[in-house]
Order: C-alpha cells, then structure tokens, then sequence
C-alpha cells in the first residue's frame, strides 16, 4: 500500500526567498511520485514527476524535487519564491509509471509575503 | 498540452435534483478516467476509476447507485449524482490518462452546491 504524508500544512515565505514543502511517503514498490499545483477552484496541474530516471527531477515554474530513496522523502523546492506561486501542492504516489492510482497527501498551502 | 475540459464548472440546484458532470480529454484518447471529491481545505479522495466502454470501479464506501459514472467514449466520461442532497455539495474533478506511462491531466472542477 502507499501512502504520503506532507509535513506542513500551510507554509509561508517572503517574495525572492527558497521554497520547500516536504513530503514523505511510504510504498510496498518502487514509487513513482508527483508534484501537483492547485490554484483556487481549479483543476491540478502536473509541476513535475519522478519515474526512476534520475533522482534530481525539474519540473515547471522553476520547481524541482530530489527522490532520496533513504529518507523515503520526495521535497519540492524552488531557488526564488514568486507571488504567482502562492497556491496549493499536492504530493501523489502510485505504484505504476502510468499514474494508474494517484493517492495523495494532504495538502501544502504555500503563501507568498510581499 | 494535455487538455481536459469539465462542465459545467458550477452548479447550483435544489435537493432531490440529479446534477450530471462531463469530463471530456480535448486533445488526446482517454484510456482511463478518473473522478475525485474534494471538500474544503481537505484533499482529493479518489471516487471511482473507469476504463472506456466497462463498469466504473468505485472505492470502498462511495454509493454506486448515487454516483452513476458512465465512460462511452475515449474522450467522454460524465458523473451523475442522482437525488442530491446538501451533504453531496463539494468540489468534483475528473482527471483523464492516455495509457503506458502517461500521467493523469486534469480537468478544472466542479463545485457543486445542493441547496
């Protein structure tokens, strides 16, 4: 079974500095594991995805994410935080490439301070 | 880019109405569809799975008969929330899969208000 746990519900920064919203998750297989944007009453965008091709995955809007297979953790940071970023994440696992079965953590809303 | 288009994006109706939602993949052949709920704050709970042309499969404690999911085409899936009452009031999002290892795009909701 696979699970994700994001520490942080809400997480707030100043304009121009680092983002990170942690996320951990648990998986009987190999995961494949998501990065997922959601603005308010909207659908999610796809920021970025790891499939076992490399560990340091880049993904839209300058998000990047690092798959540490020993710390079971699949962290999304981003260099500069810009207004436009303030929105909600989502961290997603599956036990299939194809994204079969999302589950999904909880949420991270992220707000950006001028 | 993937597009999947959902409608309407808003509905308002009194109690006892059956509220249909499309999910439709503009630009791809949708393989596999998904809806989801999503109450406020919260995140999304995975309802029911369908593949085109066979019975949705649901999770574990969503009602069949008040969730009619029909998938008829590659691009086309509708949810049908028979007889809602003001407890089906959410936010509803359909996400669509190509196949192989494609991810899930997503369609932009539905908030749906039963009065």
């Amino acid at each position: 079974a696979q699970s994700v746990t994001q520490l942080g519900s809400h997480v707030s920064v100043s304009e121009g500095a680092l983002v990170l919203l942690r996320c951990n998750y648990s998986s009987s297989v190999p995961p494949y594991l998501f990065w997922y944007v959601q603005y308010p009453n909207q659908g999610l965008q796809l920021l970025l995805k790891y499939t076992s091709a490399a560990t340091l995955v880049k993904g839209i809007n300058g998000f990047e994410a690092e798959f540490k297979k020993s710390e079971t953790s699949f962290h999304l940071t981003k260099p500069s935080a810009h207004m436009s970023d303030a929105a909600e994440y989502f961290c997603a696992v599956s036990p299939f490439q194809g994204a079969q079965k999302l589950v999904f953590g909880q949420g991270t809303r992220l707000t950006i301070n001028p | 880019g993937a597009v999947v288009s959902q409608h309407p994006s808003r509905v308002i109706c009194k109690s006892g109405t059956s509220v249909k939602i499309e999910c439709r993949s503009l630009d791809f052949q949708a393989t596999t569809m998904f809806w989801y709920r999503q109450f406020p704050k919260q995140s999304l709970m995975l309802m029911a799975t369908s593949n085109e042309g066979s019975k949705a499969t649901y999770e574990q404690g969503v009602e069949k008969d008040k969730f009619l999911i029909n998938h008829a085409s590659l691009t086309l899936s509708t949810l049908t929330v028979t007889s809602a009452h003001p407890e089906d009031s959410s936010f509803y999002i359909c996400s669509a899969r190509e196949g192989g290892d494609q991810p899930q795009h997503f369609g932009d909701g539905t908030r749906l208000s039963i009065l």
